[in-house]
């Protein structure tokens, strides 16, 4: 199994329409993401959560909303489905722990769920 | 607003050619990663630079992260087919990740034709 499984991977559905994307892991980690692709723009994150009681937005929040229902479960919601939001979307994870002074924070990604909104 | 760029956005060369990728920010990096995304998979970490001036080397590819911490790039040796893909360079900014978060360059698409 994925350590990131995202459902669906795809999606079709129309103007007005609510659509929830889930996102699970098993790495174990705190931290956990969720970021837009469109070609050209590469990645924007939409919303991110560093555990169970701490959600935050990100670039591009504002049509979604998130819930972290468990460490290992983020779900994305569009309350209602526009065609602009039709894009890829990635959920991922990420361990603050082990980087050392360079903070580095790396992110294990998802397979990823392409949403098209008619 | 786009923090990081990248160029090309696009690269279509030979089997065999050498090719090298920018990444540039008007900002300091605290770490730069560089990530590659292949056809309906997530991307995949690729490095991680850290030091100003520092040069790491992954098989064919090096990269190479700026004196001033404000700009990279990733250099490929003999391309092959199997390099084709998207490739992301992501600036973290935090030192001690007080914030975490990684923003994204808007990638380079590189197609090795055989």
């Amino acid at each position: 199994d994925a350590d990131v499984t995202q459902t669906p991977r795809n999606r079709i559905t129309k103007t007005g329409k609510r659509i929830m994307l889930e996102c699970s892991q098993t790495k174990g980690h705190d931290r956990m993401y969720w970021y837009r692709q469109d070609p050209g723009l590469g990645l924007r994150l939409i919303y991110y959560s560093f555990d169970v009681k701490d959600i935050n937005k990100g670039e591009i929040s504002d049509g979604y909303s998130v819930s972290r229902q468990a460490q290992a479960k983020f779900s994305l919601s569009l309350e209602s489905a526009i065609p602009n939001q039709t894009a890829l979307y990635f959920c991922a994870t990420s361990d603050p722990g082990g980087q050392g002074f360079s903070g580095a924070n790396v992110l294990t990604f998802g397979a990823g769920s392409r949403l098209t909104v008619l | 607003t786009q923090l990081l760029e990248q160029s090309p956005q696009f690269l279509s060369i030979q089997e065999g050619e050498n090719l090298t990728v920018y990444c540039n920010s008007s900002s300091v990096f605290s770490s730069l990663q560089w990530y590659r995304q292949e056809p309906g998979e997530g991307p995949v970490l690729l490095v991680t630079v850290v030091t100003g001036g520092e040069v790491k080397k992954l098989k064919r590819l090096t990269f190479q992260f700026g004196d001033a911490r404000k700009d990279s790039s990733l250099h490929i040796t003999a391309a092959q087919p199997g390099d084709t893909g998207l490739y992301l360079c992501a600036q973290s900014w935090e030192i001690y990740n007080q914030g975490g978060k990684l923003i994204f360059g808007q990638g380079t698409e590189l197609s090795v034709k055989p």
